[in-house]
C-alpha cells in the first residue's frame, strides 16, 4: 500500500513557536487526514482536506496540500506543551480503500 | 459515552500461545479495523470489515485471525504463528469504508511475549 511520509521525524521546539510537519505521498488520493496521537494512547482525528482543496484552517492548526507535488503539510501556530505528540498523515489512493498512515512525527513542545 | 473500548490494555503471551484482544464499539460504525503499531513507528493495517461477517486481510494479516459476528464487536486473535507479536494494538472504526470519513480510535492493547 502507498504511505504518506512524515518529514522531520522528530521535531523539537519551545513553547510560542510554531511547528510545521510535512507529509509526502506517492500516488493521487482523494482525502489527506491528519492525526495525533499521545505517548501510549489511541490516534485522534484533528482536520481533514479534499484533493481538491489547498489550505484548510481549525484554530491553531492549519493544514495546506499541494496536489502537483504530492505534499501536504500541517502547521501548528503559538505550540503549547500539551501539543507534544506524535503527528501522523493519513492517505488513500483515491480507491475505496482503507487509510494508510505514515510513520509520523514527534514533536516535542518545551515551556 | 459514545467510543470505542478495547481490552485488556496490557497483555503478556507465552510462546505458543493464541490470545485475543477484545474491540468493542457502541458508534454504530459498519467499519471496523485493527492496526499493529511499533514503538516509534507508524501503523499497519492487519484486518478490516465493512459488515458483518465480512473482513478482508490488510497489509500484516499473516499470524491473525479476527471475527465479524455482531457489528459492535470486532475482536482480533493473535496466533503462535505470529513469530513477532509483541507490540501496541490499535483498534478503529468508522461510519464506511470512504476514506472521507474520521476513523475513531480505541486506547489500544499493548501485547508482550514473555
Amino acid at each position: 500500500s502507498q504511505q504518506g511520509e512524515e518529514d522531520p521525524q522528530a521535531l523539537s521546539i519551545q513553547e510560542g513557536e510554531n511547528a510545521t510537519m510535512n507529509c509526502s505521498y506517492k500516488t493521487s488520493i482523494n482525502n489527506l487526514q491528519w492525526y495525533r496521537q499521545n505517548s501510549g494512547r489511541g490516534l485522534v482525528h484533528l482536520i481533514l482536506i479534499r484533493s481538491n482543496e489547498r489550505e484548510k484552517h481549525s484554530g491553531r492548526l492549519r493544514v495546506t496540500l499541494d496536489t502537483s507535488k504530492k505534499s501536504s503539510s500541517l502547521l501548528i501556530t503559538a505550540s503549547r506543551a500539551a501539543d507534544t505528540a506524535s503527528y501522523f498523515c493519513a492517505t488513500d489512493d483515491s480507491g475505496n480503500t482503507p487509510l494508510v498512515f505514515g510513520k509520523g512525527t514527534r514533536l516535542s513542545v518545551i515551556a | 459515552d459514545g467510543g470505542i473500548t478495547q481490552s485488556p490494555k496490557y497483555l503478556f503471551r507465552k510462546e505458543g500461545q493464541n490470545v485475543t484482544l477484545s474491540c468493542e464499539q457502541n458508534l454504530n460504525h459498519d467499519a471496523m479495523y485493527w492496526y499493529r503499531q511499533d514503538p516509534g513507528q507508524g501503523l499497519r493495517l492487519i484486518y478490516y470489515s465493512q459488515i458483518v461477517n465480512d473482513f478482508q486481510k490488510g497489509d500484516i494479516a499473516e499470524g491473525y485471525s479476527v471475527s465479524r459476528e455482531k457489528k459492535e464487536s470486532f475482536p482480533l486473535t493473535v496466533t503462535s504463528a505470529q513469530k513477532n507479536p509483541t507490540a501496541f494494538y490499535l483498534c478503529a472504526s468508522s461510519i464506511g469504508r470512504n476514506s472521507g470519513n474520521t476513523i475513531y480510535f480505541g486506547e489500544g492493547s499493548w501485547l508482550t511475549v514473555v
